[in-house]
């Protein structure tokens, strides 16, 4: 019961930037977007979220599209260390977050 | 920086005993959630709990699996008879407030029914 879209897996070489889209197109208008990672054998961890407006932080930015139904999670310099799965959600019903399959991230040395 | 804390690391039970997994939350958050992980799967919903009662579960809780907040602190998930599918990580996660706040995890237990 995810409702988010997200390509299975992206590659990127390690200094670039990567760009991670999500499709939401039936989020309503108080969800927030929120973007988890989970690193191998690790729990999920938080990255970034937002409403309407673009965001940043330390480890991201979130671009958020004008009609809120697609957002892009945009890491600026992709290290090894952030091969992961990116998971972009947001709530459903009152209270859960419903994670998908995500998007594999693999960086190249 | 607060985190969630999860106990045990690592979990090994024979099939139709009971676990009991525990966790500590962020201590000024206020909505306490179970999620689980089989090997290779994606992680799945189990419950979230707010004001000590359910506020929502998903159709993998049912009868066998609860949840309870004896004191101040801990978070408990109790699995009554384990089965051999029972196996998987099990992630505890808090949040402050809703809906602007990020949800934060622990590191999980991994539960072994052998």
């Amino acid at each position: 019961d995810a409702k988010t879209t997200q390509p299975n897996s992206m590659e990127s070489n390690e200094e670039e930037p990567v760009h991670l889209p999500c499709n939401h197109s039936t989020i309503s208008g108080t969800d927030y977007i929120h973007w988890y990672r989970q690193l191998p054998s690790q729990g999920p961890e938080y990255v970034i979220h937002g409403l309407t407006s673009n965001v940043n932080n330390r480890m991201a930015s979130l671009a958020i599209a004008e009609d809120r139904k697609s957002s892009t999670l945009i890491l600026h310099r992709a290290t090894l260390r952030d091969a992961a799965v990116y998971y972009c959600i947001h709530f459903q019903g009152a209270q859960k977050l419903v994670f998908g399959q995500g998007t594999r991230l693999t960086i190249n040395p | 920086e607060p985190e969630v804390t999860q106990t045990p690391s690592h979990q090994v039970t024979q099939m139709g005993q009971e676990v009991i997994l525990r966790c500590v939350p962020i201590s000024n958050h206020l909505y306490f959630y179970w999620y689980r992980q089989i090997l290779g799967q994606k992680v799945e919903f189990l419950v979230s709990f707010y004001n000590n009662e359910i506020s929502e579960k998903s159709e993998i809780f049912d009868d066998q699996f609860s949840v309870e907040r004896p004191d101040g602190s801990n978070f408990t998930l109790k699995i009554r008879s384990t089965k051999l599918e029972d196996s998987a990580m099990y992630f505890c996660a808090s949040i402050e407030h809703l809906p602007n706040s990020p949800l934060h995890f622990g590191n999980g237990t991994r539960l072994t029914v052998t």
